[in-house]
């Protein structure tokens, strides 16, 4: 079926290690963000994108590297991974970025040890 | 960016009406009333959104106060499925980095049998 689909679903990692949470969205939407969801915080936007090989940061962007080589596929990458970064994770697209409902993936929950 | 303020929690019966309310008094004239919900352990959910005048879909209805600093999302009967947290969000009809979905803590609703 197609739809934004993320993976993996779950992974558990060490402090330090590089990560790649992924994403892909069959629409050939233009727009993607990045959230993650902790207790206390609701969702916060990451990084976004308006198109292949345009990123722009949001709330929260250190510690995290986003590319965008293909409209389909929106990877975050945590370089260095923390503690603090232990979170769910969720990958949205939308055809244009405004008055534009957003389509969310099913999330990756992160945990580092 | 605009804010919004949503009750914590409220709860419902089943097959009976809702009435989630949502007020926003610093809203700006280009901002859009986006509603979301969250089910547990899934992505966010598009439920609805307006400008100035009330909306309606299969989903729901969106009451706007003529002045826009208040808004109600309407669930003309409630199921058991519709338990969730629900976001009341605005968004720059701009886009920009205000466009950007900024999503506040929500309402979560408990529907009893």
């Amino acid at each position: 079926d197609a739809g934004i689909t993320q993976s993996p679903r779950y992974k558990i990692t060490e402090t330090g290690r590089q990560v790649t949470l992924m994403c892909h969205q069959t629409w050939s939407h233009s727009y993607m963000f990045w959230y993650r969801q902790d207790l206390g915080h609701g969702l916060r936007l990451i990084y976004y994108s308006a198109a292949a090989d345009i990123t722009d940061k949001g709330e929260v962007p250190d510690g995290y590297v986003v590319s965008r080589s293909k409209t389909e596929n929106f990877p975050l990458t945590l370089e260095s991974a923390t503690r603090s970064q232990t979170s769910v994770y969720f990958c949205a697209s939308s055809e244009r970025q405004y008055n534009e409902k957003l389509f969310f993936g099913s999330g990756t929950q992160l945990s580092v040890l | 960016d605009a804010k919004t303020t949503q009750p914590n929690s409220m709860e419902s019966n089943e097959e009976e009406p809702v009435h989630l309310p949502c007020n926003h008094s610093t809203i700006s004239g280009t901002d859009y009333i986006h509603w979301y919900r969250q089910l547990p352990s899934q992505g966010p959910e598009y439920v609805i959104h307006g400008l100035t005048s009330n909306v309606n879909n299969r989903m729901a209805s969106l009451a706007i106060a003529e002045d826009r600093k208040s808004s109600t999302l309407i669930l003309h009967r409630a199921t058991l499925r519709d338990a969730a947290v629900y976001y009341c969000i605005l968004r720059d009809y701009y886009g920009g980095s205000q466009g950007n979905l900024i999503f506040g803590k929500g309402t979560k609703l408990s529907v009893k049998p």
